[in-house]
């Protein structure tokens, strides 16, 4: 069965404090593997899509990773606005494109 | 442009009555989604939409009905709902499945049933 578990639940860092959300999956086969956050009551918005080991992406404070098992994002020098929910998915080969979500990591930064 | 535009944004209905979330991308987006997202917890699938046509119900009660009338708008149709159906509803899109593309999101329908 297809699984996506993040880590840790919940982060606290102050204010410039560098810190990692982990990702770890388990798919028949991936397609692609998505970053999204999610503030509360809004719908997810998109950062990163990562198709293959090795592959990283960056924008912002943010940067994307991902091995054959897992992936991570790493946050550099966060500030408060980057308070939010960060949720990884998963597409699986063969899917109509629709994505398995994790639980989430729930980020919150203190100035 | 990268956006998906849902209405209403939030609604209170009865156990009786019968209403309809919108949905709408003008991204020339081939596939569209319902996801259901209760709080606390991740989005999950209700219905997928390909080229028009429904290709995954995910066992969704036939108290939800989604309609596809263009590749641009999608509806999702609720009557007889119960009060565990409250939950925040988003519509998303993508390229078309089976394309290595990611899905944009809507802002959300927050549902409440009283």
């Amino acid at each position: 069965e297809d699984q996506v578990t993040q880590s840790p639940e919940a982060l606290r860092l102050q204010e410039g404090e560098s810190s990692s959300l982990n990702c770890s999956y388990t798919v028949s086969g991936l397609r692609g593997l998505f970053w999204y956050r999610q503030d509360p009551g809004k719908g997810p918005e998109f950062l990163f899509t990562l198709y293959s080991a090795g592959e990283e992406k960056e924008k912002e404070r943010l940067k994307a990773t991902l091995t054959k098992k897992e992936s991570f994002l790493h946050i550099t020098a966060p500030k408060p606005e980057d308070s939010a929910t960060y949720l990884c998915a998963v597409q699986a080969l063969g899917s109509q494109g629709n994505l398995i979500f994790g639980k989430g990591t729930k980020l919150s930064v203190k100035p | 442009d990268t956006e998906v535009t849902q209405t209403p944004k939030h609604l209170v209905m009865g156990m009786t009555n019968k209403k309809s979330l919108k949905c709408e991308q003008h991204m020339g987006h081939r596939a569209m989604y319902w996801y259901k997202q209760k709080a606390k917890k991740p989005p999950e699938l209700m219905f997928v939409y390909s080229y028009e046509k429904l290709s995954i119900n995910e066992s969704v009660p036939s108290r939800f009905s989604p309609e596809c009338p263009n590749s641009s708008l999608l509806n999702l149709h609720l009557h007889a709902l119960q009060p565990e159906d409250s939950a925040l509803y988003l519509c998303a899109s993508s390229q078309g499945p089976g394309l290595n593309t990611e899905a944009f999101f809507g802002q959300g329908t927050r549902l409440t049933v009283v």
